[in-house]
């Protein structure tokens, strides 16, 4: 158990709706990642937050955004689904601003039919 | 894209020592080489990291070469739990804001 957790686990949906995933860090880190893992684009990063300020942004689609509250939790909003945005997607969190050291949640499937 | 270069798959007997290569050529003087495992579809689990000395822990050992440009993870022991997929990232520790995950090894252990 890594001390982040995510909900929810699945997610089943249609195209053109609108999710959000949820993301807890582990107690004390101030930083959360956010990366999509599909089938044939492998693990991706989408985007950064740090102490609830945006510090870097990966591949993350015009239609997808996130925040991170003063609590620290962080949510991923993704919105007009296409089949392709189905994958995993992981949050993960570390102590500081930029560390290679991470630690995953389990992930949330999302499922767009 | 990847500075990584891992075999795709390897198959190591349960008990022995399973050691996994990784190229990284073109690594630079502030990079560090790091490891994660990902069990099945559970997220990623960060394993070591090294700049340049060997580095040992309680999951494994990692040998860099004299001049960086590969590395090997060694898991001393394997066990069937080790079956996974195994991600060697190169990255700068400080200011590092994303890891920059390749293809992997997929390790089997074998009973």
């Amino acid at each position: 158990d890594s001390g982040v957790t995510q909900t929810p686990k699945h997610l089943i949906t249609a195209t053109g709706q609108r999710v959000t995933l949820r993301c807890s860090p582990r107690s004390g880190d101030l930083s959360v990642y956010w990366y999509q893992q599909s089938l044939d684009q492998g693990l991706q990063f989408l985007i950064q937050y740090y102490n609830g300020e945006e510090r870097a942004k990966g591949n993350i689609l015009e239609r997808f955004s996130a925040q991170q509250f003063p609590d620290l939790h962080s949510e991923l909003n993704l919105s007009s689904l296409e089949l392709g945005d189905s994958a995993l997607y992981f949050c993960a969190s570390s102590v500081v601003l930029g560390a290679g050291e991470q630690f995953f949640g389990p992930g949330t499937r999302l499922t767009v039919l | 894209d990847a500075k990584t270069t891992q075999p795709p798959s390897m198959d190591c007997a349960e008990g022995r020592a399973a050691n996994l290569p990784c190229n990284h050529s073109t690594i630079s003087g502030n990079e560090y080489v790091y490891w994660y495992r990902q069990i099945h579809s559970q997220g990623p689990q960060y394993i070591i990291h090294g700049l340049k000395n060997n580095e040992t822990n309680e999951m494994a050992s990692l040998i860099i070469t004299e001049d960086r440009k590969s590395s090997t993870l060694i898991l001393p022991h394997a066990t069937l739990r080790d079956t996974a997929v195994y991600y060697c990232i190169v990255d700068i520790i400080q200011g590092a804001q994303k890891l920059v995950f390749g293809q992997g090894t997929r390790l089997t252990i074998n009973p």
